[in-house]
């Protein structure tokens, strides 16, 4: 079955504290990105990355790191997390660059105090 | 830059209803447009989508046509049941580097029996 996996589903943290929230996808896709979805904002893409060791900042970054270096997972790194980055993140990813048909994976609420 | 506004809802219908969620937007040259779809608890699921001016795009008993004219893509339903309720976004992609998608801020249905 095709899919997405993010780690963990639900995560609590303190201010400052570094943490990484995995993405795993099983379908060989090149093309994969990290959203965050906010009350009244819809999903804002974080970064993305069109291959291995190919990333790049979407509308968002500010705060996140990434890192590509297989194919199948891209995780998102908070190297000192705020209050501000509280939020549903969703990973997503497709199999190329045409019509943007992405599968995302089930979101992870992180809550930063 | 690209931007989608959709009627941010909520939206409460009883079962058997017939459901129209405007969506419209603003892009340069020729956009891909989708309706995504994200139940309680869930990531978002692509419902349907559209490439070219005049395509309908139907799923599970929704439509919605591409009408480059009024640069809509109002989604539809004739009857809708209570496992309808979600949220639902209009989407989307003018190409470029990214191919990024770009969302409305979501239209949260609820169902009555």
């Amino acid at each position: 079955e095709a899919q997405v996996t993010q780690n963990p589903r639900y995560l609590i943290t303190v201010t400052g504290k570094k943490l990484t929230v995995t993405c795993s996808q099983n379908m060989n896709h090149e093309y994969m990105s990290w959203y965050r979805q906010d009350p009244g904002l819809g999903l804002r893409q974080i970064y993305y990355s069109m291959n291995v060791e190919v990333t790049d900042k979407g509308d968002v970054p500010e705060g996140y790191k990434v890192s590509r270096k297989e194919k199948r997972n891209f995780p998102l790194i908070l190297e000192s997390p705020s209050p501000n980055q509280t939020s549903l993140y969703f990973c997503a990813s497709r199999m190329g660059q045409g019509v943007p048909e992405d599968l995302f994976g089930q979101g992870t609420r992180l809550t930063v105090v | 830059g690209d931007s989608v506004t959709q009627m941010e809802g909520p939206v409460t219908l009883s079962e058997e209803a017939f459901l129209t969620i405007n969506c419209t937007y603003t892009a340069t040259g020729y956009p891909s447009l989708f309706w995504y779809v994200q139940y309680p608890g869930e990531g978002l699921q692509l419902l349907l989508k559209a490439t070219k001016a005049d395509d309908k795009g139907s799923n599970k008993g929704f439509e919605a046509t591409y009408r480059k004219e009024t640069t809509s893509f109002h989604l539809e339903k004739g009857s809708v049941q209570v496992s309808d309720s979600a949220v639902y976004f209009c989407a989307l992609s003018s190409g470029g580097s990214n191919y990024k998608l770009t969302f409305g801020k979501g239209t949260l249905l609820t169902v009555n029996p």
